[in-house]
């Protein structure tokens, strides 16, 4: 059973530039969620992927878009970058099979840590 | 909306000493389930113990048990035996349709 992973594992990009960061989710999951986890801070809830439409949205403006493919790999995109957008990008892939009220375990990748200068 | 709070950024506790952590949420949901994560400097964030909001028993994981007070939305988390590998950030999470999370609690397992 291979893990959640995610690509690159840091970055570096400056103001007002544009990025894509990438996870593969666990096999046979078919749900991926992205987190921003500033410093020294707990992750927020950016975005839910769920058949490769968006189900859920925490407080982000519209420049953080997703995808998700047909594989229930994901990429999350922001861009115009701000000096704040620097963080660690988490993402945790599940597999929904019931209401969506109910909670299927997600198991969270390693991150990737996105400087802004 | 869900709120989650810790209020003790560190900790410290001697190993195979007994350490609480402390976390209290706000929902206005009644179907909703609580969550403690272990996140070490690896990053990788890693379940320690869940909790269904219906349930009225405490979950317990081996050396990790919670307290779960509903009524004053308390779940705090004990840990038994404390080793050198719980060294880590630890956060509370609450879900119902989405996660949120605390602000996290620095535990430190001194030798």
């Amino acid at each position: 059973e291979t893990g959640v992973t995610q690509s690159p594992t840091h970055l570096i990009k400056t103001r007002g530039q544009q990025v894509t960061l990438r996870c593969s989710s666990q096999s046979g999951h078919n749900t991926v969620s992205w987190y921003q986890q500033a410093l020294g801070q707990g992750p927020q809830f950016i975005f839910q992927y769920y058949r490769e439409e968006e189900n859920g949205r925490g407080n982000f403006p519209p420049r953080f878009s997703g995808l998700q493919f047909p594989n229930y790999s994901s990429e999350l995109n922001v861009n115009a970058l701000e000096l704040d957008d620097s963080a660690l990008y988490l993402c945790a892939s599940s597999l929904w099979t019931s209401g969506r009220s109910s909670y299927n375990e997600q198991f969270f990748g390693p991150g990737t840590r996105l400087t802004v200068l | 909306a869900q709120t989650v709070t810790q209020s003790q950024p560190e900790m410290s506790v001697q190993e195979a000493e007994t350490v609480t952590l402390s976390c209290t949420y706000d929902t206005s949901e009644n179907n909703y389930y609580l969550f403690w994560y272990k996140q070490p400097p690896s990053r990788q964030m890693i379940l320690v113990i869940r909790q269904e909001a219906y349930k009225q028993q405490n979950a317990t994981e081996n050396r990790f048990s919670v307290n779960f007070q509903k009524a004053a939305k308390s779940f705090s988390l004990k840990i038994s035996d404390s080793q050198l590998g719980d060294t880590a950030m630890y956060f509370c999470a609450i879900y119902n349709n989405d996660m949120r999370f605390g602000a996290g609690t620095r535990l430190t397992v001194k030798p």
